[in-house]
């Protein structure tokens, strides 16, 4: 079946710019998380949801990031404004609901670069 | 403090031999589990192997296992025959039960590097 699917792969922002990162869970998995990731460095949580509700909001590094996922399935990770500083490969992850094992499956990430 | 603490930033092994990338974390939370995930060049996450910590066998999954010392808090992954296509980087990644998000906390990561 589909794995977790991510577009734009690749995106280039002037600073100050406005970028939406989607993702597309896997079908039929109710969890979606984003992670980020900083050239060299392991992901670091931003959000997570279980089907349309936010649920944790507590690793997104400003006001500047808004995360919804209005129907339950896709996901839009936005960045207002960008700073050079959130150049990064942002990932999406979708899983199970919370059980035994939960194993998260990523997708292939948006590597963003704010000039 | 680190949760999950990888020492090895890079390794290299020859093609065939098996190899030990070491992962320690830290956590009060009796219920946990612990995931090693692989990144190819490519960037995309790819799951490996998973041992919860009241299994009471070492977790494995084909030329993948995890040599998981409780007491220790270690899970180290051993990857047995290395192939070329193993050059990649490893990340440990804990889930503890006590958030509700079960959110992942990922080590800094190994990166291995196969010779043929």
């Amino acid at each position: 079946g589909a794995g977790v699917s991510q577009s734009p792969r690749y995106k280039v922002a002037k600073r100050g710019q406005d970028v939406a990162l989607r993702c597309d869970p896997i079908s039929g998995h109710v969890s979606l998380f984003w992670y980020q990731q900083a050239l060299g460095q392991g992901p670091e949580f931003l959000t997570y949801f279980q089907n349309e509700a936010q649920l944790d909001k507590s690793g997104l590094p400003s006001d500047r990031f808004f995360a919804e996922r209005p129907e339950g399935s896709v996901s839009t990770l936005k960045i207002q404004r960008t700073q050079q500083e959130d150049s990064a490969v942002y990932l999406c992850a979708s899983s199970l609901p919370p059980g035994s094992t939960d194993t998260q499956y990523f997708g292939p990430g948006t590597r963003l670069t704010v000039l | 403090a680190q949760k999950i603490t990888q020492t090895q930033p890079g390794m290299f092994v020859q093609e065939k031999e098996a190899v030990t990338l070491d992962c320690t974390y830290d956590t009060s939370d009796p219920s946990y589990g612990l995931f090693w995930y692989k990144q190819p060049s490519s960037g995309e996450m790819i799951f490996l192997i998973y041992q919860g910590s009241y299994d009471q066998q070492n977790a494995t999954e084909g030329r993948y296992s995890l040599n998981f010392q409780k007491a220790r808090k270690s899970a180290n992954l051993v990857i047995s025959a290395s192939q070329l296509g193993d050059s990649a980087m490893y990340f440990c990644a804990m889930r503890e039960s006590s958030y509700a998000g079960n959110m992942l906390t990922f080590g800094g990561g190994t990166r291995l590097m196969v010779k043929p």
